[in-house]
């Protein structure tokens, strides 16, 4: 069975700051991974997905993720946050069905 | 194009009563879930279904019955409330990509949720 870490509940940064947030996989098969956004009393967007095409995804709002299998890691970072940003995170690995990690809840300081 | 809607947004029930969320898409997707979320656990896999007719079982789907009558329509049903199922639960949808070993790269995509109190 597939399963996700994602390592700190809670991340804060300040605006401008680089965002790194973690997430480390285990999976018997080649994992299809994905990283959504939750705003507040909302569901859940895809924020991107990788899906073996290549190793550096570029998703939506600036944010990019990294696939590295020797680390079996896919951490989601952005060069500089910014105050819109702030909302819990969650990373997603896909096998049989979807197992999501218990979330990182962004912060982003003035 | 609605995406995936959820009925009721929020509902209070007291212990031992019944009744049914229901999830609908507009986006003729075939897979559909139906997930809980709760503080520090993320999103958990109740049910889910792969077509018009077919249900299966999550992570937890002990207390909860589903049926996939229509192939837009996921209801999610709770016979007999108790307090360990206050959460809120959200329902998805998606439609399989790729081919060969690529197959099920979906995408889910996700209602606004329905905030369920039991007391």
């Amino acid at each position: 069975a597939q399963s996700v870490t994602q390592l700190g509940s809670h991340v804060s940064v300040s605006e401008g700051a680089l965002v790194l947030l973690r997430c480390n996989y285990s999976s018997s098969v080649p994992p299809y991974l994905f990283w959504y956004v939750q705003y507040p009393n909302q569901g859940l967007q895809l924020l991107l997905k990788y899906t073996s095409a290549a190793t550096l995804v570029k998703g939506i709002n600036g944010f990019e993720a990294e696939f590295k299998k020797s680390e079996t890691s896919f951490h989601l970072t952005k060069p500089s946050a910014h105050m819109s940003d702030a909302a819990e995170y969650f990373c997603a690995v896909k096998g049989n069905d979807m197992r999501f990690g218990a979330g990182t809840r962004l912060t982003v300081k003035p | 194009n609605a995406g995936v809607t959820q009925t009721p947004k929020f509902r209070v029930l007291k212990t031992g009563q019944s009744m049914t969320l229901l999830c609908a898409q507009d986006m003729n997707h075939e897979y559909m879930y139906w997930y809980r979320q709760d503080p520090g656990m993320g999103l958990r896999l109740i049910h889910y279904s792969v077509g018009e007719g077919t249900t299966a079982k999550g992570e937890v789907p002990d207390g909860y019955n589903v049926s996939r009558l229509k192939k837009q329509n996921f209801l999610l049903g709770l016979e007999s409330a108790a307090p360990s199922q206050t959460s809120v639960y959200f329902c998805a949808s998606g439609q399989a990509r790729g081919v060969g070993q690529y197959y099920n790269q979906e995408t889910q995509y996700f209602g606004p949720g329905t905030r369920l109190l039991v007391l």
